[in-house]
């Protein structure tokens, strides 16, 4: 079964630094997603992207979080400089055309900042 | 109040016990209605996936929805070990011209063998 690939799975790094994660939707997913999601809650969404265009970015901490996806297929989500409360898993999913297609979740990268 | 609210659980149970697991909301707005299964430091997996009112049947698995009263459950029949994880509940809506998806806190639960 096709996956979404993500890395890396684990990141440790001190506040103030930059760090960069990476997301290869399933093949032919034209809609890809960047959540948020801290120990004990639930996936809370970032930024969502159809092709290489920005759909909803409503919630993406805009002075330090910035998200691309140059050719509409990988995408990268960057945060600098990064904060302690920026500790959580990220995760990223796509889903396929068509009304409300479901979203299918990689492994996400695991963020510790010291 | 939040939008979609879940019981964080645990919830521990014996093999082979009939798992209930639930999940409110407030919007009825909410069109699509989702369970994940999110083993630890993985990402969640889809279980089931559902539209209208009423039941869902996959393998062990039965997804429930009543718009009415605003609830959904899944329940897993023949528990095994291999079913503890954290069980997300996730809802969808039409929002700014995409579908947008709420989770749950999600419910921890525990299959004893």
């Amino acid at each position: 079964e096709a996956e979404v690939a993500q890395s890396p799975r684990y990141k440790i790094t001190e506040k103030s630094q930059a760090v960069a994660f990476w997301c290869d939707p399933i093949s032919g997913h034209a809609t890809l997603y960047w959540y948020r999601q801290i120990l004990g809650q639930g996936p809370e969404l970032l930024v969502q992207f159809q092709d290489e265009s920005v759909v909803d970015d409503s919630q993406l901490p805009k002075d330090r979080f910035s998200a691309e996806r140059l050719k509409g297929v990988d995408s990268t989500l960057k945060i600098q400089p990064a904060e302690l409360g920026d500790s959580a898993m990220y995760l990223c999913a796509s889903s396929g055309d068509g009304s409300n297609q479901p979203q299918h979740f990689g492994d996400g990268t695991r963020l510790s900042i010291l | 109040q939040k939008e979609v609210e879940q019981d964080p659980g645990p919830l521990s149970v014996p093999e082979g016990a009939i798992v209930s697991l639930n999940c409110t909301y407030s919007n009825s707005a909410f069109q699509y209605f989702m369970w994940y299964r999110q083993y630890s430091r993985k990402g969640p997996e889809l279980l089931m996936y559902t539209y209208s009112s009423g039941n869902k049947e996959d393998g062990r698995f039965t997804a429930q929805v009543d718009k009415s009263s605003k609830y959904i459950s899944l329940f897993i029949r023949d528990s095994q070990p291999s079913d503890s994880a954290t069980y997300l509940c996730a809802m969808s809506l039409f929002m700014d011209s995409s579908y947008k998806l709420i989770f749950g806190s999600g419910t921890r639960l525990l299959v004893r063998p």
